[in-house]
């Protein structure tokens, strides 16, 4: 079963506004972390957010925002005010906490953002 | 903080042809170091990960092989490339207390 489900393969937004890219997961492990990333047409992975399992509040980085509903098991990412430069993939990942996991990331499978001037 | 370098940033290679990719780290020591691959229009597929020199752990069962012969420094290899060898290749390192895990510039391999 997959443990990282973005249900949007793509996804459309107009310049400055806002928009969710969703993700759910499934563990259960009672520790874990779920990050986000951004990945351009360039390739490389830029790390945009995290939250930890333990985290009461939503996590904000700037313009990024994750909304984490625990009960649901959702951490979607919220981007405020969207800018041409935010058209890339986005891939949610998680980390399971259990002994031994070294810390290894599981990806979504990603959704495409457009932004449209 | 922590820079990965990864060479060469594109290589174009003959099925059946020897390969090998390097990842070097600097800023830190003794790190976790991470083999991804991403095919075409995928998500990140974990290949190996090391916690230290000559220790490597294979995630997924393929022609590809890893090797770590200094404390910062990580290959992946393969004897004989197969097409669905292609992808981009992903080195990545874990810092700081939430173990975010951050990625090289990737290499981007084609076999033809």
């Amino acid at each position: 079963a997959q443990k990282i489900t973005q249900t949007q393969p793509g996804m459309f937004v107009q310049e400055k506004e806002a928009v969710t890219l969703d993700c759910t997961y499934d563990t259960s492990d009672q520790s874990y972390g779920l990050f986000w990333y951004k990945q351009p047409s360039s390739g490389e992975m830029i790390f945009l957010i995290y939250q930890g399992s333990y985290d009461e509040q939503n996590a904000t980085e700037g313009r990024y925002s994750l909304n984490f509903q625990k009960a649901r098991k959702s951490a979607n990412l919220v981007i405020s005010a969207s800018q041409l430069g935010d058209s890339a993939m986005y891939f949610c990942a998680m980390r399971e906490d259990y002994g031994g996991s070294q810390g290894n990331l599981i990806f979504g499978k990603g959704t495409k953002l457009s932004v449209k001037p | 903080s922590q820079t990965i370098h990864q060479w060469p940033a594109t290589l174009v290679q003959p099925v059946g042809s020897p390969l090998s990719l390097e990842c070097t780290v600097e800023g830190t020591s003794n790190p976790n170091l991470y083999w991804y691959r991403q095919a075409a229009g995928r998500g990140l597929q974990l290949l190996f990960y090391s916690v230290g020199i000559g220790q490597i752990s294979s995630e997924v069962p393929q022609n590809l092989s890893a090797s770590r012969p200094q404390d910062r420094q990580f290959i992946l290899s393969s004897k004989k490339l197969l097409l669905s060898d292609s992808g981009f290749y992903l080195c990545a390192t874990r810092q700081g207390f939430t173990d975010t895990q951050y990625f090289g510039p990737g290499t981007r391999l084609t076999v033809l």
